[in-house]
Formats: C-alpha cells, structure tokens, sequence
C-alpha cells in the first residue's frame, strides 16, 4: 500500500515569497491534516479536511496560509507572503474516517524561508 | 498544551528492553494514550494505543496505570533503527492530536 506522499520534499525561498505544499493522501482516506512542525517541537495541527470540507482549522494563520483539498482527495497548502517564522516542516497525513482512526504521515516538506 | 509529560532524552543498549515513561496525571475517562514515534527526517510513525488494558502488538507493548495516571511503553528489543523522538498523547477520539516535545530515544551498539 503506497503511502501519503508530499512534494517537494525541501523549498528554500526569501521572505514574502509564496509556495505551496502538495500532498496525495492514502487511496481511500477520507480524512486529511496538514500540520506545522518547528525544529525542536512536536508537530501541531493546521487544518483538517473531512472529504473535501475543512473540519478543524482554528490554527491556520488565515492572513498567509490557505488550503484545499479539491474533490476529496490531493490537497494544497499555501503560503502567501511567506515570513521568516514560517521556516518549518509541513507534515500532511491522512486516516480512513475520521479523527478516531490512525493517522498515517508523508515524510513532510522542509521550508527555509531566508 | 500537551498534557503529557515525558522525559526529554532517554539512552538504551542494543538488544535490551527500552522502557518509556509518560505521565498524564490529569487524563479524563474518554482519552486515550496514544504513542507514536518520529524518525529523523521522517513523518511521525503510529506505535500502539490503549485505554484502560495493557495493549501489544508487533512493535511494542503499553503498560497503563490502574489509575490510568501514567503509562510505559516498551520496546523488547531495541535496535539502531529504534533510535527517534518518541511522543505520548492524550486523545480524545474525534479531537486533535497534541503533540509534546517527547522523548528521544538513542539505541547505542
């Protein structure tokens, strides 16, 4: 079974640039999470998605960061400008249902913003 | 906040048992414990969960608490590839992961 996969997998970008993140979920997973991990700290939610409605989205930074997850499936993360304290791994993970099933991670995308 | 405390760094010796703490004094009836672990440069990696009963699958065992207070995680037999940031969680089922600091673990030959 192939897993969440995410691209690119590094991004190095200046100061009120934009990027975004993509992220395949596993065949069949309904529900999918975008989660923000700073170096040294554990991984903290941004959003999730229930099929293609956002859930839970209380801490986005809605000024700069948006997300979609058109028809149900891949999802995009954006980040539009992008400030130095954005510098992070962006984790995207799916389960099958919902939040009570496991959630399986992608190996994340590592931003640099200088 | 986390909810959970864990010892930051933690050492073990190739082949032995590496045992995990987690205190989480505070959890309510609801919540489970979740662990999971995070290799370097990796997504984090679901490990096991449990109620109230010891659980054990094929990666590791969890010892709760009669009084659900704390828990342990046990890895039988550590090896090298053992080594990463282990994390204990409080989850309410339908609620959002919390992610600490956790503990990291590093199997030494």
């Amino acid at each position: 079974e192939a897993g969440v996969a995410q691209s690119p997998r590094y991004k190095i970008i200046e100061k009120r640039q934009s990027v975004a993140f993509w992220c395949n979920p596993i065949s069949g997973h309904a529900t999918l999470y975008w989660y923000q991990q700073i170096l040294g700290q554990g991984p903290k939610l941004l959003i999730q998605f229930q099929n293609n409605g956002v859930v839970d989205d209380s801490q986005l930074p809605k000024d700069r960061f948006s997300a979609e997850r058109l028809k149900g499936v891949d999802s995009t993360l954006k980040i539009q400008p992008a400030k130095l304290e954005d510098s992070a791994v962006y984790l995207c993970a799916s389960s099958l249902e919902g939040a009570a099933d496991t959630q399986y991670f992608g190996p994340g995308t590592r931003l640099t913003v200088l | 906040d986390a909810k959970t405390t864990q010892p930051p760094s933690m050492d073990c010796a190739e082949g032995r048992a590496a045992n995990l703490p987690c205190n989480h004094s505070t959890i309510s009836g609801n919540e489970y414990v979740y662990w999971y672990r995070q290799i370097h440069s990796q997504g984090p990696q679901y490990i096991i969960h449990g109620l109230k009963n010891n659980e054990t699958n094929e990666m590791a065992s969890l010892i709760i608490t009669e009084d659900r207070k704390s828990s342990t995680l046990i890895l039988p037999h550590a090896t090298l590839r053992d080594t990463a940031v282990y994390y204990c969680i409080r989850y309410n089922q339908g609620g959002k992961l919390i992610f600490g600091q956790g503990t990291e673990l590093s199997v030494k030959p």
